[in-house]
């Protein structure tokens, strides 16, 4: 089967910069995704790896290493209203399924 | 352009009776995907559609089916609730044609679900 780990909690302050780490166990790997959720709100695509490297969005970049399988999604220039869950999800185990993990509570703080 | 949208918003029922709940994906995507989401935890995936057709299933029972229309909108049935049914169910919309952006999933707001 699948399954990721990554924190359950992180505070940074704002204007910092934070990392959020993802390892995963899957059977044929095709990438990991990140998502924002916000409480009481559906989740937001943020990012997709399929090749190693670094993704850049904005403030956000996301990370892949498949050979660790391991990946992190880099949040910068923090705000207050990135407060939020941040999932990382894997699709693998079938192209069309994505096994998501249990979340990161990210709080921002002044 | 309406995003993805679903219906109803809230619903409560008790042990043992049947639940329908609907999307309608983003304007140009026809594929469909349902995740369970319990309080805490990350979404669960339940089933995907594509073409009418259920073409990758989670670790659900037969008790969660679903169907897709021609219009690309899609249902999810749940037989004989159970109280650990209880959850927020989201719906997820992406573009089979879209290439990489096919790895970008739309969601909706969800239906909070509460068994009694």
């Amino acid at each position: 089967g699948q399954s990721l780990e990554q924190p359950s909690e992180v505070t940074a302050v704002e204007g910092a910069i934070v990392q959020i780490n993802c390892t995963y166990q899957t059977s044929g790997f095709y990438g990991l995704s990140w998502y924002q959720q916000h409480d009481g709100g559906a989740p937001t695509f943020l990012s997709y790896n399929a090749l190693d490297g670094l993704e850049e969005t904005g403030r956000f970049s996301s990370f892949l290493s498949r050979s660790d399988s391991y990946g992190y999604l880099l949040l910068q220039e923090l705000q207050m209203k990135d407060s939020a869950s941040y999932f990382c999800a894997v699709r693998g185990g079938g192209y069309q399924k994505v096994t998501f993990g249990t979340g990161t509570k990210l709080q921002v703080i002044p | 352009d309406a995003g993805v949208t679903q219906s109803p918003t809230h619903l409560i029922k008790t042990r043992g009776q049947q639940v329908t709940l609907r999307c309608s994906p983003k304007s140009g995507h026809d594929t469909v995907s349902w995740y369970q989401q319990a309080l805490g935890q990350g979404p669960q995936f339940i089933f995907q559609y594509y073409e009418e057709e259920e073409r990758q299933r989670g670790n659900f029972p037969d008790r969660f089916s679903g169907h897709q229309f021609p219009n690309y909108s899609s249902e999810l049935n749940v037989n004989a609730l159970l109280l650990g049914d209880s959850a927020l169910y989201l719906c997820a919309s992406s573009s089979e044609s879209a290439g990489g952006k096919y790895n970008e999933q739309f969601f909706g707001p969800g239906t909070r679900l509460t068994v009694l």
